[in-house]
């Protein structure tokens, strides 16, 4: 009964380094998502992706990538990180958006960031 | 595009009080709404979504919520608060047409529980 998993769970970066966060789920969803949670911002979309091989941009996605090559899993990539992707990044995946209703989604527990 | 306001950044209500939290969104039509709780390092749970229908919705752990269309409004109430409710909330707004269920977040309203 897993759910969203997301590995790793803290993990701390010097400026300039790469790194990936992944991301699992196990209930077949088709859509998948990244955000960042910063005080007072709530949660902020990264990238998402409605199914497997596809990703697209959501409202912050400057200095990220992503891919989903398998449908249970959606890897967020930096690059060559900065202080200000400092953060705590969690994972979400959905059901298949429905004719008249929305379907809500489920979040993993986070991952805590930081880039000195 | 649709936006999402929680005026209240942190509320401290006593035990056994009844307890609410605002939401306000700006939406060009009727939203899908959503209430999650974020207990400390865990990730978001559901609390309560409105898709349509019956305006006010009963949830998980004792919550409700109304939507106010006149107010674009979806105010999450408690009526009598525990311990372990002390949390962050968020209110969430998704547009009826947008792909992928994408949603927009606000910025959280943190509850603290006196004994």
């Amino acid at each position: 009964n897993a759910g969203v998993t997301q590995t790793p769970k803290f993990r701390v970066l010097k400026t300039g380094q790469s790194m990936t966060l992944l991301c699992a789920q196990d209930m077949n969803h088709e859509y998948m998502y990244w955000y960042r949670q910063d005080p007072g911002m709530g949660l902020r979309l990264i990238h998402y992706s409605v199914g497997e091989g596809t990703t697209a941009k959501g409202e912050v996605p400057d200095g990220y990538n992503v891919s989903r090559l398998k449908k249970q899993n959606f890897l967020l990539g930096l690059e060559s990180a900065a202080p200000s992707q400092t953060s705590v990044y969690f994972c979400a995946s959905s059901p298949l958006r429905q004719v008249y209703s929305n379907q809500p989604q489920h979040f993993g527990d986070g991952t805590r960031l930081s880039i000195l | 595009a649709q936006s999402v306001t929680q005026p209240d950044i942190h509320i401290t209500v006593s035990e056994g009080a009844s307890l609410e939290l605002r939401c306000n969104y700006s939406y060009g039509a009727t939203p899908y709404l959503f209430w999650y709780v974020q207990s400390p390092g865990q990730g978001l749970q559901l609390l309560l979504k409105y898709f349509s229908g019956d305006t006010l919705v009963q949830g998980i752990k004792g919550f409700e919520a109304e939507f106010k269309r006149s107010q674009s409004s979806f105010n999450l109430r408690k009526p009598s608060v525990h311990w372990s409710d002390a949390a962050e909330y968020f209110c969430a707004v998704g547009a009826r047409k947008a792909a992928g269920n994408k949603l927009t977040f606000g910025g959280g309203t943190r509850v603290l529980v006196k004994p």
